[in-house]
């Protein structure tokens, strides 16, 4: 199994620019979510997915959409990017609620200029 | 904000001394995990904890979960160069699991 799945793993992108990071899982886990990773503030939680067709809002959703429309996929998109947004993202999915063991993929570094 | 308070935030200790990372929550936790992050990698799970008092091994590993079920704690015996990157401590609070900050493991050979 590929587990979970992150496209692309590195981004530049003009301030003001939009783009969607993709993120899919083989899983066929219920609950998938998006971090964010800044230096000395570990990992915030931008949103999640209970399951298909319901997403919610973490700590930090401003700027951010996410849409799931499967199972599999959760992508995440930034709908005008701010040099704020320059970060690592992590795409993470495990089998029901938050409270069995995260599966994270590789990761997105993001960088707006 | 973060549910969890995780100390140190940076810890470099000599190959085969031992180190400690500590978290922390205001509320009583359902469960507790424990994730270890190599430099540029990403998150990997270690272990959960869910019951008060509760004591689990992982070879030089030692992981611990408060008889209140407010704090844990990550021990590592001797550490080697293959023990460095983050540990975090991660908590659900409702539908969503919250991350300490995180504490950085450097090794000295």
């Amino acid at each position: 199994n590929a587990g979970v799945t992150q496209t692309p793993k590195f981004q530049v992108l003009k301030t003001g620019q939009s783009m969607t990071l993709q993120c899919a899982q083989d899983m066929n886990h219920e609950y998938m979510s998006w971090y964010r990773q800044d230096p000395g503030m570990g990992l915030r939680l931008i949103h999640y997915s209970v399951g298909a067709g319901i997403t919610d809002q973490g700590e930090v959703p401003n700027g951010y959409n996410v849409s799931r429309s499967t199972t599999e996929d959760f992508p995440l998109r930034l709908l005008s990017a701010a040099p704020s947004q320059t970060s690592v993202y992590f795409c993470a999915s495990s089998r029901t609620a938050p409270a069995t063991e995260a599966f994270f993929g590789q990761g997105t570094r993001l960088t707006v200029v | 904000g973060q549910q969890v308070m995780q100390i140190p935030q940076y810890q470099h200790v000599q190959e085969g001394e031992d180190f400690t990372t500590y978290c922390n929550s205001s509320t009583t936790l359902s469960n507790i995990q424990w994730y270890k992050q190599r430099p540029g990698g990403h998150p990997v799970f270690l272990i959960q904890l869910v019951k008060s008092g509760e004591v689990k091994k992982q070879k030089r590993l030692t992981f611990q979960f408060g008889e209140a079920k407010k704090n844990s704690s990550l021990h590592i015996t001797a550490t080697q160069t293959t023990d460095v990157g983050t540990y975090f401590c991660a908590a659900e609070y409702g539908n969503k699991l919250g991350f300490g900050a995180g504490t950085i493991l450097r090794v000295k050979s």
